[in-house]
């Protein structure tokens, strides 16, 4: 059973492009999440979401930021206009069951390392 | 609200036991503690969760006081591989909230 993927490990962006990341959950997980990393820090949660619905984007920027996870095919987030300062891991998790209780133990991808020239 | 609290960093001899302590004094009577580990450069990897009682796998032991309001990851014998920033993660509504972490290095 492959563990989560995402794609690319690595993105290069100059100042005012788009960047997209994928993530592709573990068989049978249809709960994805996304974080973000700043180098020396935790993780921050930015959005929840299960197929084709957004539960919680508490944590994403209201502006330039979006995400998805259609009926097919992988979740992706998307970052317009890059800016120097989302430059950053971008880590997703999947999850078989809804946050709360003993099941929804998150399993992460190796993650996108996002540069912004 | 700080909503775990762990040390900066941890130091172990390699082969000896280490005890990663973490606070969450405010967690909920129903929320799970987990247990993650993200190595230079990858995603965070799973190692424990646990409500009340003392909970074993492969990787580690978790040890929950009674009170709930503080836990105990104990690694039995550290290896080199174990080097990482070890994460006590409490959920927060629909996400898993990542303090600070303690950087465990283990010492040859």
């Amino acid at each position: 059973n492959a563990g989560v993927m995402q794609n690319p490990r690595h993105l290069v962006r100059r100042r005012g492009q788009e960047a997209r990341l994928r993530c592709s959950p573990m068989k049978g997980h249809s709960h994805v999440y996304w974080y973000r990393q700043l180098p020396e820090e935790g993780l921050k949660f930015m959005v929840y979401l299960q197929k084709e619905n957004i539960i919680d984007e508490s944590g994403m920027p209201k502006e330039r930021f979006s995400a998805e996870f259609p009926k097919e095919g992988p979740s992706i987030l998307r970052i317009q206009q890059v800016v120097r300062g989302d430059s950053a891991a971008y880590f997703c998790a999947s999850s078989p069951l809804p946050p709360g209780g003993a099941g929804d133990t998150q399993y992460f991808g190796p993650g996108t390392r996002l540069t912004v020239l | 609200d700080a909503k775990t609290t762990q040390p900066n960093s941890m130091e172990s001899n390699e082969e000896e036991p280490v005890h990663l302590p973490c606070n969450h004094s405010t967690i909920s009577g129903t929320d799970y503690i987990h247990w993650y580990r993200q190595l230079p450069s990858q995603g965070p990897e799973y190692v424990i969760h646990g409500l009340t009682s003392n909970v074993n796998n492969r990787m580690a032991s978790l040890a929950i006081a009674e009170d709930r309001k503080s836990s105990t990851l104990i690694l039995h014998r550290a290896t080199l591989r174990d080097a990482a920033v070890y994460y006590c993660i409490r959920p927060v509504g629909n996400q898993f909230y990542f303090g600070t972490g303690t950087s465990l290095t283990v010492i040859p």
